[in-house]
């Protein structure tokens, strides 16, 4: 079974600054997709980024930009220029190619970000 | 679109009594989702359909847990009798296929279960 890891329960970056989140999974599949979703205090799920395993090039998203090691089964989030929106918990999650293993998501405990004005 | 639409967003209820959560998919989404997010155990997948029909229901916790997808926009998931432990938030996500894949789930803005 796969699972997601996030050592990381609490993280504090400065406005303007660059943040760093971590995220481990395991996994016996070749091909899957990782994601990084955004929870703010509303409790929306806001999907901030996603990854494709087979795709060498790391995704980015504006201010959003992964660190994606295969062999390493190691997926991290950067924020660059941290806004005050941006404080919110961060969930990590995997899900499978293959749309007959459902595409259900499998999430990590999260990380929560706080911005220092 | 107006995405994924859960009701009610709050739901106070006592133990023993029926509570009945819905959701109504984003239109022309095949497959449909629901989470329970607590403290303890994070966010974890209940059960989710694909084209009205569950696929995977191992996640659901126990007997009293139902789902039922009549049709391809209305979801409900039922819980009878409710007990406190069932406190959480619950989560509706839907997401279409693409070729041999699924595509990004989209998540509904959950409801906020109390059972007191």
């Amino acid at each position: 079974a796969q699972t997601v890891t996030q050592s990381q329960p609490e993280m504090s970056v400065q406005e303007a600054e660059t943040v760093t989140l971590s995220c481990t999974y395991d996994t016996s599949e070749s091909d899957y997709y990782l994601f990084w979703y955004k929870q703010p205090p509303s409790r929306q799920m806001i999907l901030v980024i996603r990854q494709e395993a087979y795709k060498q090039q790391n995704a980015t998203e504006n201010r959003f930009s992964v660190n994606f090691q295969k062999a390493a089964k190691s997926f991290s989030l950067k924020i660059s220029d941290s806004q005050l929106g941006d404080a919110a918990m961060y969930f990590c999650a995997y899900r499978s190619f293959l749309y007959n293993q459902g595409g259900k998501l499998i999430f990590g405990q999260g990380t929560e970000l706080s911005v220092k004005p | 679109d107006a995405g994924v639409i859960q009701s009610p967003r709050h739901e106070v209820t006592e133990m023993g009594q029926e509570v009945t959560l819905r959701c109504k998919p984003i239109s022309g989404h095949d497959y449909l989702f629901w989470y329970r997010q607590t403290m303890m155990r994070g966010l974890e997948l209940l059960i989710y359909f694909n084209n009205n029909v569950p696929i995977d229901d191992s996640g659901m916790p126990e007997d009293r847990f139902s789902a039922k997808m009549p049709n391809a926009s209305f979801s409900t998931l039922k819980i009878q009798p409710s007990e406190p432990r069932d406190s959480a938030v619950y989560f509706c996500a839907s997401s279409s296929r693409t070729g041999r894949t699924t595509d990004t789930q989209y998540f509904g803005p959950g409801t906020r279960l109390t059972v007191l």
